[in-house]
């Protein structure tokens, strides 16, 4: 099975710092996203990116960029958060867009 | 652009009443469809699938999705839900014809069983 490894379950950071937030897959996909989950708003897409040094903005990139340096990892940065940042983010990775995507645990990050 | 858009935002059945959770998306091009399901404090699964052929889509757990290519509308049933049901659902669709191909998902819906 794909396994989508995301490093941390929680994070509690301060208005204003940069935050960092990695995504791993261990099958070799090509295309990798991320969404936040908000209630009420179901997921919204950041960024994705379709291979190594590519990316794409989602539906809502503001604040947020991302690094894919190596195929198996996808970061996600928020270059200075926000309180308005605070949500619940999920990394997913699909070989192509006719299997669906595998998801992360997700990282609930709350911005104090 | 795509959207989707699922109409129910929480539901509550009781145990062994039967399910159907509305989803109806925007394109007028072909679309692949898909069933999330979300359990308390888990990660998102795949449910059920639609990419061409059969319109009626059997998935885990005995749930099924019937594809309505004129009313845009991919519902999620299962005739008799469990306890076990309880999580939240969220229909996805993939434009698959267009510049970018990427999954939009619908703001979901709580599913809540009544022992």
């Amino acid at each position: 099975d794909v396994k989508v490894t995301q490093s941390s379950r929680y994070l509690v950071k301060r208005t204003g710092e940069k935050v960092f937030l990695e995504c791993v897959q261990d099958m070799d996909h090509e295309n990798m996203f991320w969404y936040r989950q908000d209630p009420g708003l179901g997921l919204r897409l950041i960024y994705f990116s379709y291979d190594v040094k590519m990316k794409e903005k989602g539906d809502i990139p503001e604040g947020y960029s991302v690094s894919r340096e190596k195929k198996e990892r996808f970061s996600l940065i928020l270059e200075s958060a926000s309180t308005n940042q605070t949500s619940m983010y999920l990394c997913a990775s699909s070989l192509s867009h006719y299997y669906g995507y595998t998801f992360g645990s997700g990282t609930r990050l709350t911005v104090v | 652009a795509q959207s989707v858009s699922q109409h129910n935002h929480h539901v509550i059945l009781s145990e062994a009443a039967s399910l159907e959770l509305g989803c109806n998306y925007s394109y007028g091009g072909t679309v692949n469809l898909f069933w999330y399901v979300q359990y308390p404090g888990q990660h998102l699964q795949l449910l059920l699938k639609y990419f061409s052929g059969d319109p009626l889509v059997k998935g885990i757990k005995g749930f099924e999705a019937e594809f309505i290519k004129s009313k845009f509308s991919f519902n999620l049933r299962k005739p008799s839900v469990q306890w076990s049901d309880t999580a939240e659902y969220f229909c996805a669709v993939n434009a698959i014809d267009s510049s970018a191909s990427k999954i939009i998902f619908g703001s979901g819906t709580r599913l809540s069983i009544r022992p």
